[in-house]
Formats: structure tokens, sequence, C-alpha cells
């Protein structure tokens, strides 16, 4: 069965200062999506990002980035320099992909991210 | 360019009544996904649509859903004899089949159930 941990319930930081989010993955597949996606106080949850098993390679964003290890079984999340708009509930999800195609995604309970003035 | 949209976005329904929801997916998405979220927790996902083939169907689901994608396009997903359990927000969202299919989601239909 796939498993997606966010232990970090709550982070609060002030604007600008950078913010980790923690994401650890189960999976017995050998192929598979990583994906996080954001969550604004108006409840629409907008795709960030997509990973494949094969990719370990770093991404940048503007002050996003995203650091995939599968020797940990990690996929965490960075902001740099963390703007008020930045405040929402971030979720990481996984997808198998045997046929080669993302299906069924299973997320994490995310991550609240407060950053204020 | 026209998102995922789901109507109604608010439901209140009385225990006992069937209720149903539904969503347009992204025109040139040919699968489309149903996921339930309730407050303080992940989606939670339902069932999926390649076209009008309903692919997959979570065993968490009670007999009491279904859904439906009869021409491949908009879905309805339908709940009957509501339970106070059931209230949750109904997510839908929609993707391509092939490559890393990352899914798209509508604004979602929050069901409460008194």
């Amino acid at each position: 069965a796939q498993k997606v941990t966010q232990a970090q319930t709550e982070i609060s930081v002030v604007e600008k200062e950078d913010v980790t989010l923690d994401c650890v993955y189960e999976t017995r597949d050998t192929t598979y999506y990583l994906f996080w996606y954001k969550q604004p106080p108006s409840g629409e949850l907008v795709f960030l990002i997509r990973r494949n098993s094969f990719d370990e390679q770093n991404e940048i964003s503007g002050r996003y980035s995203w650091n995939f290890q599968k020797s940990t079984s990690s996929f965490n999340f960075t902001i740099t320099a963390s703007q008020v708009v930045d405040s929402a509930v971030y979720f990481c999800a996984l997808s198998e992909a045997n046929t080669g195609t993302a299906s069924k995604l299973t997320f994490g309970t995310g991550t609240r991210l407060q950053v204020t003035l | 360019d026209t998102g995922v949209s789901q109507d109604p976005r608010h439901k209140i329904t009385k225990r006992g009544q069937n209720v149903t929801f539904r969503c347009d997916p992204i025109s040139e998405h040919n699968r489309l996904y149903w996921y339930r979220q309730t407050l303080g927790q992940g989606p939670e996902f339902l069932t999926y649509f390649q076209n009008e083939a309903q692919l997959e169907k979570s065993r968490l689901l009670s007999d009491r859903f279904s859904a439906e994608r009869p021409k491949g396009s908009f879905s309805t997903l339908e709940i009957q004899r509501t339970e106070q359990g059931d209230s949750a927000m109904y997510l839908c969202a929609s993707s391509f089949r092939s490559g890393g299919g990352e899914q798209y989601f509508g604004p979602g239909t929050r069901l409460t159930v008194t």
C-alpha cells in the first residue's frame, strides 16, 4: 500500500524566512510520480510540481525548490524568502505509474504554512 | 482557458436524502477523478474514469455512492440516503492519460448533511 507522511502539521514563519516542508513516502512500485499541491484559503488545489521516480534531479522554480531523494524516500519542498501570499496548506502526493502513466493520488495530511509580516 | 468546474459549490441536505454533484473537466482531458476531503485531511481517492469507462473505485466507497461519465465528458457523483458522515468537500480533477498525468482540480462541492 502507498503512504505519504507529512509530519509537520503547521509551520509559522516571518516573511522573508526560508522554510522547508517535509514529505516522506512509501511504495512498493518501482515506477511512480510525486507531486506537490498548494491549497490556499480559497480552497482550490493548485498543482505545483511533478517528479517521476527515475528523475532525481532537484528542481528550482523561482522561490520554490524541490529535493527528491530516493535513498530516504523523501521529496521535500523549500520556499526561499517566504511571502504572506505563500500562506496555505501544502500537500505532497504519490501516484503509482506501472503502466507509465500516473493515476489516482495518495495524499499526505498536509502542512499548514502561516507566513506573517 | 476554462478549468475544471463543479456544481453546486455548496449543498445542504437532510439525512436520508439523495444528492447529485456534477463535474465538467478541462475539455481535452480524458481522465476524470473524484476525491473527498474532510477537515484537516488530505483528499481521499473515490473513483476515476478514462473517457466513459470507470477504471477504479475505492474499496472504502460505500454502495450508496455511484458515479457516471456517460459520454466521456462531464461526470456526476450521486450519494443515496446521505448520512452525517458524508459531510465533506467533494473534489473533481482531470488530467491527460499520457505522461505524468498531473491532475487539475475544481473548486469542489461542499456537502453538509444535517
